[in-house]
């Protein structure tokens, strides 16, 4: 029931294109849904993150949109650049207090040319 | 703001020894701290769960006597790999709970690699 589970493992994306990484989650107590994105050698650093009250969150060219429903989430990068070439990784926990993430599997995103 | 560093970014040591792993919060208090251990292009494992001034909360299957944390400070906590072994090289990532206008938000710190010969 802690599991978050990510799709695709690795996707390859024109550059200019739309990039859509997808996650589900078991936990309904899960309140706090956060992408991180993580290049090489690197710690992950957030991306943008959602609470389940609201369905979308767009910032920049990153855009969260939330199923409370159906239990997913997914993360859609607009004009996708070079530069955005990382692992995501979806994550999920409890919001109030110091609680743990609990991570997606990852996903690896080359933008090619 | 709320920046985090580990210290060292790299360690390479014989099997057998122990290493210390320092993470740091610069700039804010954390009440919390946590440790996650990453192989080669797998996700974060969370491997304990560290509060200031009290024992840590580890998860199952870690070995509390192997990996040893200390968060003797709201700025400072260390883990202790002991008795290291090859199969414990790995990326070890540490994260600060949030400040209080970021309430959910854990920050990340660099990493530090792990080999042990």
């Amino acid at each position: 029931q802690q599991q978050v589970k990510q799709s695709p493992q690795s996707l390859i994306v024109q550059k200019g294109g739309i990039s859509i990484i997808n996650c589900a989650y078991e936990n309904t107590a899960f309140d706090y849904f956060p992408w991180y994105q993580q290049f090489p050698g690197k710690g992950p650093a957030l991306l943008i993150a959602i609470r389940p009250d609201v369905s979308e969150k767009k910032e920049g060219r990153f855009t969260i949109s939330f199923n409370k429903s159906a239990k997913q989430f997914s993360l859609h990068i607009m004009d996708s650049q070079p530069g955005d070439s990382a692992t995501y990784f979806c994550a999920a926990s409890k919001a109030f207090g110091n609680e743990k993430l609990t991570f997606g599997t990852g996903t690896r995103l080359t933008i090619i040319p | 703001g709320a920046v985090v560093s580990q210290h060292p970014s790299r360690v390479i040591c014989k099997s057998g020894t122990s290493v210390k792993i320092e993470c740091r919060s610069l700039d804010f208090q954390a009440t919390t701290m946590f440790w996650y251990r990453q192989f080669p292009k797998q996700s974060l494992m969370l491997m304990a769960t560290s509060n200031e001034g009290s024992k840590a909360t580890y998860e199952q299957g870690v070995e509390k006597d192997k990996f040893l944390i200390n968060h003797a400070s709201l700025t400072l906590s260390t883990l202790t790999v002991t008795s290291a072994h090859p199969e414990d090289s790995s990326f070890y990532i540490c994260s600060a709970d949030g400040t209080p206008d970021r309430p959910n938000e854990q920050f990340f710190g660099p990493g530090t690699r792990l080999t042990v010969l």
